[in-house]
């Protein structure tokens, strides 16, 4: 079965700093997406950003962007110029891209990001 | 276009009480999904279905059960409600294997005393 570590509780940033949050994943699959979800207080989950698995070009989107290493298992998100609006919590979650339709998300534990002012 | 809906958006519950939580989407998605969030444990996987008539187990379908009898609806239905199953539960869907996105409902806080 897969499984997504997010190893950091808790982090926080100044704000217009840039910050890194970290996630690591353990899978046999050499085809599977990955995701960043963010969930502000709001509760809504909000898809942040996906990387394809068989893409070796890391995915950005705006001032969001992963560092994609696929042989260390590694899906970090970069949040460049944080604003005060970014902090929440933060998931990062695998999912299958088997033919087989095995589409259910696995997620990690989450990462609340504080943005300080 | 309403996206995916929740109803209730909260609930109380005794212990032993018995309850439905409808999910509904007006996308005409194949796939649907019930997890459930707990403090410090993200969201895990309750049960899905692959289209209409269908239903699978995810990672912790003990205590709920789910049918899928139309495919725009999605129930998760409680039994007999324990205060383990106090948690907020989101009903999520995608269009078929092939799209990347789930679409996520608003959620259900749910509280069982």
């Amino acid at each position: 079965a897969q499984t997504v570590t997010q190893s950091q509780p808790e982090m926080s940033v100044q704000e217009a700093e840039t910050v890194t949050l970290s996630c690591t994943y353990d899978t046999s699959e050499s085809d599977y997406y990955l995701f960043w979800y963010k969930q502000p207080p709001s509760r809504q989950m909000i898809l942040v950003i996906r990387q394809e698995a068989y893409k070796q070009q890391n995915a950005t989107e705006n001032r969001f962007s992963v560092n994609f290493q696929k042989a260390a298992k590694s899906f970090s998100l970069k949040i460049s110029d944080s604003q005060l609006g970014d902090a929440a919590m933060y998931f990062c979650a695998y999912r299958s891209a088997q033919e087989s339709g095995n589409t259910p998300l696995v997620f990690g534990k989450g990462t609340r990001l504080s943005v300080i002012a | 276009n309403a996206g995916v809906t929740q109803t209730p958006k909260f609930r109380v519950l005794k212990t032993g009480q018995s309850m439905t939580l409808l999910c509904a989407q007006d996308m005409n998605h194949e796939y649907m999904y019930w997890y459930r969030q707990d403090p410090g444990m993200g969201l895990r996987l309750i049960h899905y279905s692959v289209g209409e008539g269908t239903t699978a187990k995810g990672e912790v379908p003990d205590g709920y059960n789910v049918s899928r009898l139309k495919k725009q609806n999605f129930l998760l239905g409680l039994e007999s409600a324990a205060p383990s199953q106090t948690s907020v539960y989101f009903c999520a869907s995608l269009e078929d294997s092939y799209s990347y996105e789930q679409y996520f409902g608003p959620g259900t806080r749910l509280t069982v005393t």
